[in-house]
């Protein structure tokens, strides 16, 4: 069966500091890879998108990025976090003829 | 893709079935309906999704009108561990590489 991995579960950092999350599938290959964004109390936020190794959608312009450099491995960057960018952030994956998506136990990261 | 609307919050007791409703009157053909779950703190969790026809799994039941404006989830034997944010969400399934529009949702309350 497929499993969906991220790390760390929490993470505390100052403004101005830089960030990587991680996440892995497995159980698959090549699947779809999402990175999400859920601030306190309110809906999710899609960030990025990979159809494959090195392919990189942003749905949104911010001070994030992200990165394919393996198949099953999606990881989200910043060099310089701000406060705005605290929240609980979820990585996806899907495969399949509905594409439906399965998520990780997501991130939650505070920036003070 | 198709807007929703769902109520706000719904109660349930323990041991009784749970209808969850989702009106989506701007429906296209191709668009599907999924119904995800976020309880508090963890990532979303797919529950189940169809196109006209009703469907089953082993967690929940979905009911979609004829003309497919609207659509119930049914949790047949709600416990505790249901108690979570309920998302309706509408949009063309076998579309890689997009996202999913999570709204506010139903929060669904189990009380014993």
């Amino acid at each position: 069966s497929q499993t969906i991995h991220q790390w760390p579960a929490t993470l505390v950092q100052p403004v101005g500091s830089p960030l990587s999350l991680e996440c892995t599938v497995e159980g698959t290959s090549n699947p779809n890879l999402y990175w999400y964004r859920q601030a306190a109390g309110r809906g999710l936020q899609l960030l990025f998108y990979s159809v494959g190794i090195g392919q990189i959608s942003s749905e949104v312009p911010q001070n994030l990025s992200a990165s394919r450099p393996q198949d099953r491995q999606f990881i989200l960057s910043s060099k310089k976090l701000l406060l705005s960018d605290s929240g609980f952030y979820l990585c996806a994956w899907s495969k399949g003829p509905h594409n439906e998506q399965f998520f990780g136990p997501g991130t939650r990261l505070t920036v003070l | 893709d198709a807007k929703t609307t769902q109520p706000t919050s719904m109660d349930c007791a323990e041991g009784r079935a749970a209808n969850l409703p989702c009106n989506h009157s701007t429906i296209s053909g191709n668009e599907y309906v999924y119904w995800y779950r976020q309880i508090h703190s963890q990532g979303p969790q797919y529950i189940i999704h169809g196109l006209k026809n009703n469907e089953t799994n082993e967690m929940a039941s979905l009911i979609i009108t004829e003309d497919r404006k609207s659509s119930t989830l049914i949790l047949p034997h709600a416990t505790l561990r249901d108690t979570a944010v309920y998302y309706c969400i509408v949009r063309v399934g076998p579309t890689y590489g997009q996202n999913f529009v999570f709204g506010p949702g139903t929060r669904l309350s189990v009380l014993p």
